[in-house]
């Protein structure tokens, strides 16, 4: 079982919808990621929260906004988005030993993803 | 900047049978490295990693990986297969201090065949 909560599973939108994917956990990490996925690639990251601050933007467009409202809440808002915008969404979460050091024990623990659609 | 290359994008076993999934990666510092297992319609697993230590580390369900300095390798092994582990296998390295990003290979789709 992932420790790593991600809602919703399935989510369908059409291009001029605003909707948002939500992540928690409970393992007292400081750390959390978005990632996106395309059918047959690897996971892309998108987003960095360190202790509720975001630390890396890959250059992603706006209409995708991070919020990381606090510890153990990712939140990925959505609107205006592309077919091509279609993908699996997986949040992360890592331990991070200090504040803003990127010091961490090393792995990521990935939730199941939501499967996005935009029509 | 770290990269990785997962040298087989599919291998396909026969039940039972050994395996050996590839994977080099290309960092000037040092790294943490990883292996994580995609099930269908599913999230990314941990399967095992290398942070110091010992060069032969043992994960989950079976799974051993070498980490090799001189020839930047970290092959996964599996000496006999079974049909559940059909998945894509991801490679994967990170930084140990610094930036946070985990850069992943391509994958290996492995599939098991009866």
């Amino acid at each position: 079982d992932t420790e790593v909560t991600q809602t919703p599973k399935h989510l369908v939108m059409g291009m001029t919808n605003k909707k948002s994917l939500k992540c928690e956990q409970h393992m007292g990490h400081r750390a959390m990621y978005w990632y996106k996925q395309k059918a047959k690639k690897p996971p892309e990251l998108m987003f960095v929260y360190s202790y509720e601050k975001l630390s890396i933007n890959e250059s992603v467009p706006s209409r995708f906004s991070p919020e990381c409202p606090n510890s153990s809440l990712l939140n990925l808002h959505l609107h205006a988005l592309q077919p091509e915008d279609s993908a699996l969404y997986l949040c992360a979460s890592s331990q991070e030993l200090a504040p803003g050091t990127g010091v961490r024990t090393g792995e990521l623990f990935f939730g199941e993803g939501s499967r996005l659609t935009v029509l | 900047a770290q990269s990785v290359t997962q040298l087989d994008s599919q291998v396909p076993v026969f039940e039972e049978a050994p395996v050996e999934l590839r994977c080099n990666y290309s960092s000037s510092v040092s790294v943490y490295l990883f292996w994580y297992v995609q099930y269908p319609n599913q999230g990314l697993q941990l399967l095992l990693k290398y942070l110091s230590g010992s060069t032969l580390v043992k994960g989950i369900n079976g799974f051993e990986a070498e980490f090799n300095k001189s020839q930047t390798s970290f092959h996964l092994r599996k000496p006999s297969v079974h049909i559940s582990d059909t998945a894509e296998y991801f490679c994967a390295v990170s930084k140990i201090q610094g930036a946070q990003k985990l850069v992943f290979g391509q994958g290996t789709r492995l599939t098991i065949n009866p």
